[in-house]
């Protein structure tokens, strides 16, 4: 089946580490997306890729960092810089950046105490 | 980026429709409205998109006031399942589209049986 996985569905970090997420899609997308949501509020834009090894800043890039080595492949780091990292993190990927719809993964919650 | 008002909550019937309203006062001629949902602690999955036309698909129909500046999602017959939060967005499309969605804080829609 094509789709988009992350991994893990909960995370669990202490404060000052830096915790990669993972996202994986088989669809042979060229643009993927990151998001970040808070409880009760919409989707926000933390990076994108258009194409592999190439990325750009979203809305809220700080204290995140990615990469973009392989089409299918696009984690996620949140580090220690990241002042709030407790969200419900939401990866996507698109066939191209522009006018495709997007296809979301499961999400992953990560907890940071 | 344009922006998109909706109420925040709607109540349905099971097996009726739902007509779930959103405007859009300051779209240009080059916006798209999309609309995607959210089911509890999933990613968001896309439903319809339209430009000026009335468009349909298996999931539901988009109805666009003639100016614009308002549209209305129709469920034709609401189940359990179709209880999520909608979000109305407007996406301009183009190759200098970067793909990002602007999620406002969307519907919640909820199902009564």
């Amino acid at each position: 089946d094509g789709g988009i996985t992350q991994s893990p569905k909960y995370l669990f970090r202490k404060e000052g580490q830096n915790v990669t997420l993972s996202c994986e899609q088989n669809l042979n997308h060229d643009a993927m997306y990151w998001y970040r949501q808070d409880p009760g509020q919409g989707l926000r834009l933390i990076y994108y890729s258009q194409i592999v090894n190439d990325f750009q800043k979203g809305d809220i890039a700080e204290g995140y960092s990615v990469s973009r080595e392989k089409k299918e492949s696009f984690p996620l780091t949140v580090t220690s810089a990241q002042k709030n990292p407790t969200a419900f993190y939401l990866c996507a990927s698109s066939i191209v950046a522009a006018g495709y719809e997007q296809y979301f993964g499961p999400g992953t919650r990560l907890t940071v105490t | 980026d344009a922006k998109t008002t909706q109420p925040n909550s709607m109540e349905s019937n099971e097996e009726e429709p739902v007509h779930l309203p959103c405007n859009h006062s300051t779209i240009s001629g080059t916006d798209y409205i999309h609309w995607y949902r959210q089911l509890p602690s999933q990613g968001p999955e896309y439903v319809i998109h339209g430009l000026t036309s009335n468009v349909n698909n298996r999931m539901a129909s988009l109805a666009i006031a003639e100016d614009r500046k308002s549209s209305t999602l129709i469920l034709h017959r609401a189940t359990l399942r179709d209880a999520a939060v909608y979000y109305c967005i407007l996406r301009e499309e183009g190759s200098s589209n970067t793909g990002k969605l602007i999620f406002g804080q969307g519907t919640t829609l909820q199902v009564k049986p």
